[in-house]
């Protein structure tokens, strides 16, 4: 059975901080990742893909992807107030299978 | 483009009652995910369909569940007779490709008391 986890947090980090986030999968075979923020009472949106080996930097975001491991991590860099959420970490085996998402690590960004 | 469209956003019933859960899915999307989310096992795959044809209901959690999707438009999860245990949020998604990004309804809020 294809397992993604993650700490449940919450992860607690002053303002300014970096957060880093972490996610391991249990497919080796996985291709695709990807990192969902969900506002709580809100649905998932998407804010980082990765595919391939190393890390992928959009902003103040960067996704670190290790196949070896199995493992994904997300630092966000300057960590705002707004960024508290809960961050779901998805995996998919190949394109035409389904995500599937670990439990989300709920992140507190403290002012 | 509106999004992905699910209703009703809130959902008070009681046991044994039968519920239907809209989606209508953004347009050319051909994929379309229905998923459960709650606190104890997050957000769990229902059922998928591709071109209108269901692909994938393993995860349906039982024979009271039941999901159609008679057009490109339209949607429906259905729970017969619900149980104080379906109480969750309930997400539809859609994509474009089977790579693309998943889009979100804003959610299905279904109590059963």
């Amino acid at each position: 059975q294809k397992e993604v986890e993650q700490n449940s947090g919450p992860l607690s980090v002053p303002e300014g901080a970096i957060a880093s986030l972490n996610c391991t999968y249990s497919d080796r075979v996985s291709q695709s990742f990807f990192w969902y923020r969900q506002y709580s009472g809100k649905s998932p949106e998407l804010i980082m893909s990765i595919y391939s080996n190393g890390d992928k930097e959009d902003g103040r975001f960067t996704a670190q992807l290790n196949k070896a491991s199995q493992y994904v991590s997300l630092l966000i860099r300057d960590s705002q107030p707004s960024d508290s959420a809960t961050y779901l970490c998805a995996v998919k085996v190949t394109g035409n299978t389904p995500l599937v998402f670990g439990k989300g690590t709920r992140l507190s960004v403290i002012a | 483009d509106a999004g992905v469209i699910q209703s009703p956003r809130h959902e008070v019933t009681e046991m044994g009652q039968e519920v239907t859960l809209r989606c209508k899915p953004i347009s050319g999307h051909d994929y379309l995910f229905w998923y459960r989310q709650t606190m104890m096992r997050g957000l769990e795959l229902l059922i998928y369909f591709n071109n209108n044809v269901p692909i994938d209901d393993s995860g349906m959690p039982e024979d009271r569940f039941s999901a159609k999707m008679p057009n490109a438009s339209f949607s429906t999860l259905k729970i017969q007779p619900s149980e104080p245990r379906d109480s969750a949020v309930y997400f539809c998604a859609t994509q474009s490709w089977g790579d693309g990004e998943l889009f979100f309804g804003e959610g299905s809020r279904l109590t059963v008391l």
